[in-house]
């Protein structure tokens, strides 16, 4: 069964609004959480990596004041998209790991900003 | 960094084996994953291999790393439409706590 659930599965907002993707071990906690964006028919990409109880590190190139990455507990990190527009629309995928055991992926968020 | 590199496509027909290869370029990763991603969906951590490992076997999935080439592959026997996907490889860093993707190879599979 899953072990990372990522919800919302798809969501649709209009431009100007945040939305907010929750990632969450199941069943064990994760030291470390990463969050990944996909376009179209290419690979993943990583956009930040999360530890418990301290500030994301993000990839060279993505806004962490657009993208805010919350991890409060060693289960559940957030992701919020700040005033998003068209172009940020794309697949958002977490995945966590605890120390020792292979990375687990969430089923991913589709975003639509309209 | 760390660079994957991966076809793009393949194309099989049922019942054949198909075999999806990758490279990469740090030699220090200790951990290297393939995932399979289907239509709309998430990653499926298919199988991993730690790096003193030369093979896994799981049922149908057979992994092969070669170090010194720094070459992975998946093969899949008796493949069958449901493995119809993109199939990614991802290497770790040292720490094991960092992946790097190759691109994925899209795989087909012709009744």
């Amino acid at each position: 069964g899953a072990v990372v659930s990522q919800h919302p599965s798809w969501v649709i907002c209009k431009s100007g609004t945040s939305v907010k993707i929750e990632c969450r071990s199941l069943d064990f906690q994760a030291t470390t959480m990463f969050w990944y964006r996909q376009f179209p028919k290419q690979s993943l990409m990583l956009m930040a990596t999360s530890n418990e109880g301290s500030k994301a590190t993000y990839e060279q190139g993505v806004e962490k004041d657009k993208f805010l990455i919350n991890h409060a507990s060693l289960t559940l990190s957030t992701l919020t998209v700040t005033s998003a527009h068209p172009e940020d629309s794309s697949f958002y995928i977490c995945s966590a790991m605890h120390r020792g055991s292979p990375l687990h992926f969430g089923n991913g968020t589709r975003l639509t900003v309209t | 960094g760390e660079d994957v590199e991966q076809s793009l496509f393949l194309s099989v027909r049922e019942g054949d084996s198909s075999v999806i290869n990758c490279t990469y370029t740090d030699s220090s990763s200790t951990y290297l994953y393939w995932y399979k991603q289907e239509p709309g969906a998430g990653l499926q951590l298919l199988t991993y291999i730690f790096s003193n490992m030369d093979m896994k076997q799981d049922q149908r999935l057979t992994v092969l790393l070669n170090k010194k080439d720094k070459h992975l592959s998946l093969r899949i026997a008796d493949t069958q439409t449901g493995d119809s996907a993109i199939y990614f490889c991802a290497v770790s860093n040292n720490a094991g706590n960092m992946l790097t993707f190759g691109g994925g190879t899209r795989l087909m599979v012709k009744p």
